[in-house]
């Protein structure tokens, strides 16, 4: 079974404090990605990842970081989190699509972050 | 850019009666994804539909895409409490990295 893990359930920051959530997977998929879930909003993409080094902006990437050095590990990062970035953030990973026509994507258990 | 809407935005059902669930695209559906979150978790991959008119079935939950393939419906037939969570369905729109678009989900609630 696919395995993704986020480094924390819950985290409390204060606001102008920078911010690590790290993502990893233990199935060597190449894309990785990171969401936001907010009420009403549903998932938004914020950057994803198809290779070592690589990165693509998502719909709301400002505000945010990420670092792929390793294939299995995806961090996002919040160079100064402020009380909008409250959120629960989602990592996810899937193979690269060559692979097979469709390839749904696993998602962690999600971490919910409050910035006070 | 491709849009979901998700239908309704919640439901309460009775244990024991069907729901549906519905995810209109503004586009052609390349790809289309339900997943399940159970409350403060992650998404659980529920199935995936691919051609026009396809239909899956998993246990009690059914899904379909229409011919056009800009729709989508989750059917659960005799709902237990197991089923409530949130319900989103995700379109893949062809990009590099197999990128998705999620609805906005809708909340069911099974009344025991």
């Amino acid at each position: 079974d696919v395995k993704v893990t986020q480094s924390s359930r819950y985290l409390v920051k204060r606001t102008g404090e920078k911010v690590f959530l790290e993502c990893v997977q233990d199935m060597d998929h190449e894309n990785m990605f990171w969401y936001r879930q907010d009420p009403g909003l549903g998932l938004r993409l914020i950057y994803f990842s198809y290779d070592v080094k690589m990165k693509e902006k998502g719909d709301i990437p400002e505000g945010y970081s990420v670092s792929r050095e390793k294939k299995e590990r995806f961090s996002l990062i919040l160079e100064s989190a402020s009380t909008n970035q409250t959120s629960m953030y989602l990592c996810a990973s899937s193979l690269k699509g060559f692979r097979g026509p469709h390839n749904e994507q696993f998602f962690g258990p999600g971490t919910r972050l409050t910035v006070l | 850019s491709q849009e979901l809407e998700q239908s309704p935005q919640s439901l309460i059902v009775q244990e024991g009666k069907n729901l549906t669930i519905n995810c209109t695209s503004s586009k052609t559906l390349y790809g289309l994804y339900w997943y399940k979150q159970k409350y403060g978790e992650g998404l659980i991959f529920l199935m995936m539909l691919q051609k026009g008119g396809e239909e899956k079935s998993h246990e009690k939950i059914t899904a379909k895409l229409d011919e056009k393939k800009q729709q989508s419906s989750l059917h659960i037939t005799a709902s237990q409490p197991s089923h409530a969570g949130i319900y989103l369905c995700g379109a893949d729109n062809k990009a590099a990295g197999n990128k998705l678009t999620f609805g906005g989900g809708t909340r069911v609630l099974v009344k025991p």
